[in-house]
């Protein structure tokens, strides 16, 4: 998992409930993303930030939000208006420019009581 | 959005057999990636291949560039038990320095 952390390893979220996922990263990266992965399935872009105090919308950011105040740390929040949020969030960085080499974090569960 | 696909979704081995994998894309890329997923875990960075290179080795693995057919293979030869994982495909985005990832296919590598 390299130098990227996640935390908390499992999250359970109540109805009506917003949750925030740690993500950071000593890897000295410019860029961090958030993926969102279901049982057998690809992963899927919520949100990217190529510099600090900058982020980016993926293919599935509704329901979400994020904050990038600090190069090393990118968390999410799951907002009450994210009707399905059981899945397995995993977030990466890279170094700046296209294809560059990610490096992910062990994830987090987020399950729905 | 999605852009590689792997194929097959599933793939069943003993140790000591080759596994291969494929991946084909929809447009033109800079690179190719393959990553590898445990159980319940992140995923971790094996290859990138350029797209003007057309193989390339780490260990174990090798890996195959198509560009005129866009797609992709990963070999792995020799399989261990310890193998058993997702595996993979990544290329570009249209999204800043984001990746597209496939669905990856699921190897289980029997001793």
């Amino acid at each position: 998992d390299g130098g990227i952390t996640q935390s908390p390893k499992y999250l359970f979220r109540k109805e009506g409930q917003n949750v925030t996922l740690s993500c950071e990263q000593n890897l000295n990266h410019d860029a961090m993303y958030w993926y969102r992965q279901d049982p057998g399935q690809g992963l899927r872009l919520i949100y990217y930030s190529q510099i600090v105090n900058d982020f980016q919308k993926g293919d599935i950011a509704e329901g979400y939000s994020v904050s990038r105040e600090k190069k090393e740390s990118f968390p999410l929040t799951v907002t009450s208006a994210q009707k399905n949020p059981t899945a397995f969030y995993l977030c990466a960085s890279s170094a700046s420019g296209p294809g560059e080499t990610q490096y992910f974090g062990p994830g987090t569960r987020l399950l729905v009581l | 959005s999605q852009q590689g696909e792997e194929d097959p979704q599933a793939l069943s081995i003993q140790e000591g057999e080759n596994a291969t994998m494929n991946c084909s894309y929809k447009t033109s890329i800079n690179n190719l990636q393959w990553y590898r997923q445990n159980s319940g875990r992140g995923l971790v960075h094996l290859i990138l291949i350029r797209s003007n290179e057309r193989e390339k080795h780490s260990g174990r693995l090798r890996v195959t560039l198509d560009t005129s057919k866009k797609s992709s293979s990963l070999l792995i030869t020799a399989s261990r038990a310890a193998d058993t994982a997702s595996y993979f495909c990544a290329t570009d985005s249209n999204s800043g320095y984001a990746l597209n990832f496939g669905k990856g296919t699921s190897l289980l590598v029997t001793p």
